[in-house]
């Protein structure tokens, strides 16, 4: 299985941050990379597929870069609304396997 | 509205059974594969099962941790996913979410609320 490693595990930042988070896959998976958010409570929200595509209604403050094996999400300036726990998804191979999530909390 | 909507979860005794259904709104449902995802109280997530478009017994996919206990279906006639889970065990407790694929991208744009799975004596 292939095995994705996000980095921190927990992040502190104020509002108006430039806030970036690494996820590295233990083998390629090219470009086949997911990001989510997820706020307590609610299911996962798709930001960012295939590496850096933006998902429709996703606020350009947020994008995605990488490949083969080390990605990373930076959001460009940290909101409110944006403090919440991120996932890295790799869709390359089965089983497809999640980051173990980067929680970014108010400083 | 593009919609997913899970039900069937609830309290279950180690052993058991449980057919979680997600009912699909909004979108062509017989065009897209659906997923299965569970998350761990107070843990991350892990991806359950993938049933594709054709729904054909090939093409479904399955984590180790339930191959043989869980059976993804779906019924294009009724837009509707099911995932019979079977021999449940105390590491099943979770929330359960389906998932919508992109059309041409496997990543998952539209999520259910999810339905909470209690496997408890």
């Amino acid at each position: 299985d292939i095995q994705m490693t996000q980095s921190p595990s927990t992040l502190s930042a104020s509002v108006g941050d430039r806030v970036t988070i690494t996820c590295r896959a233990s083998q390629s998976i090219t470009s086949w990379l997911a990001w989510y958010q997820q706020k307590p409570g609610k299911a996962p929200n798709l930001l960012i597929y295939k590496a850096s595509s933006l998902e429709s209604g996703v606020p350009s403050r947020f994008s995605g870069s990488g490949s083969g094996t080390e990605f990373t999400l930076t959001i460009s300036s940290l909101q409110t609304d944006d403090f919440a726990t991120y996932y890295c998804q790799q869709y390359r191979t089965y089983p497809w396997t999640f980051g173990q999530g980067t929680k970014v909390e108010i400083k | 509205e593009v919609q997913l909507v899970e039900s069937g979860g609830g309290l279950i005794q180690p052993g058991g059974s449980l057919r979680l259904s997600c009912a699909a709104s909004g979108f062509t449902f017989s065009s897209y594969a659906i997923n299965w995802v569970r998350q761990f109280p107070g843990k991350g997530l892990e991806w359950v099962s993938t049933i594709t478009a054709s729904g054909s017994a090939d093409r479904i996919y399955y984590a180790d941790s339930v191959k043989g206990r869980f059976t993804s279906s779906r019924d294009n006639s009724k837009n509707t996913l099911y995932l019979q889970m079977n021999s449940l065990r105390a590491e099943d407790t979770a929330v359960y979410y389906c998932a919508k694929a992109l059309q041409w991208d496997n990543a998952f744009d539209i999520w259910g609320q999810g339905t909470m799975v209690t496997v408890s004596s």
